[in-house]
């Protein structure tokens, strides 16, 4: 079963507009949700986590959202460039004995068209 | 960007040979991890370790093994390796697994074709 969604594959905006990427998940034990970019032929980047105690947390253009009760996250990119086009992965920590784990969504690839 | 090199960085390999992928790393983090990517599957892990000699199977680990024997080196074999076994593999390091440090710092990848 997956614990980590992100059910749109593709998103295209344009250059300077909002982008919105979406992540659900399934497991309320998670602590911690991170997000990472990648390029093609590159490993993944590391952008930007959340704690499971907050509902926002905001670095630049990069804002990441919280809500528990629907078990679901969003990444925020204003303004978007064309440099911000990738695969984006979600990915989500468990607590405890599966501290050591992350697991990750299957990734949803940004186009930002000029 | 974290000092983490992989190698070799495409290998063709065939059926039932065996191969072993190399992650190096320079910032002496204690956790080691490999993943695959596959079309579809996202990051799989594979096996990670938190210390020296010290290993723990992931999600995906059937006819993988590893090894750690020094603190920045961590080997993946695949002891006869198959067509399933195609894909891309990640190495990953991170600092800690508590409260904080969370994240995990990915190397360039090791694209393995097994014909």
């Amino acid at each position: 079963d997956q614990q980590v969604k992100q059910n749109s594959p593709s998103l295209s905006v344009q250059e300077g507009r909002i982008s919105i990427l979406n992540c659900d998940y399934t497991n309320s034990m998670f602590d911690y949700f991170l997000w990472y970019k990648k390029y093609p032929a590159e490993g993944p980047t590391f952008l930007i986590s959340i704690s499971s105690i907050k509902d926002k947390n905001e670095d630049g253009r990069f804002t990441v959202f919280l809500n528990k009760s629907a078990k679901h996250l969003s990444l925020h990119i204003v303004p978007s460039q064309p440099g911000d086009s990738a695969v984006y992965f979600c990915a989500a920590r468990g607590s405890g004995g599966s501290n050591y784990k992350l697991t990750f969504g299957k990734g949803t690839l940004l186009t930002v068209n000029p | 960007d974290a000092g983490i090199t992989q190698s070799p960085r495409h290998k063709v390999t065939e059926t039932g040979t065996p191969v072993t992928l190399r992650c190096h790393q320079t910032e002496n983090h204690r956790y080691m991890y490999w993943y695959r990517q596959d079309p579809g599957h996202g990051l799989r892990l594979i096996h990670y370790s938190y210390g020296v000699k010290d290993t723990d199977k992931g999600e995906v680990s059937d006819g993988y093994s590893v090894s750690r024997s020094k603190t920045e080196d961590f080997l993946l074999t695949l002891e006869s390796a198959t067509s399933s076994q195609t894909s891309v593999y990640f190495c990953a390091i991170s600092e800690s697994m508590g409260t904080g440090g969370v994240e995990q710092y990915f190397g360039p990848g090791t694209r393995l074709t097994v014909t």
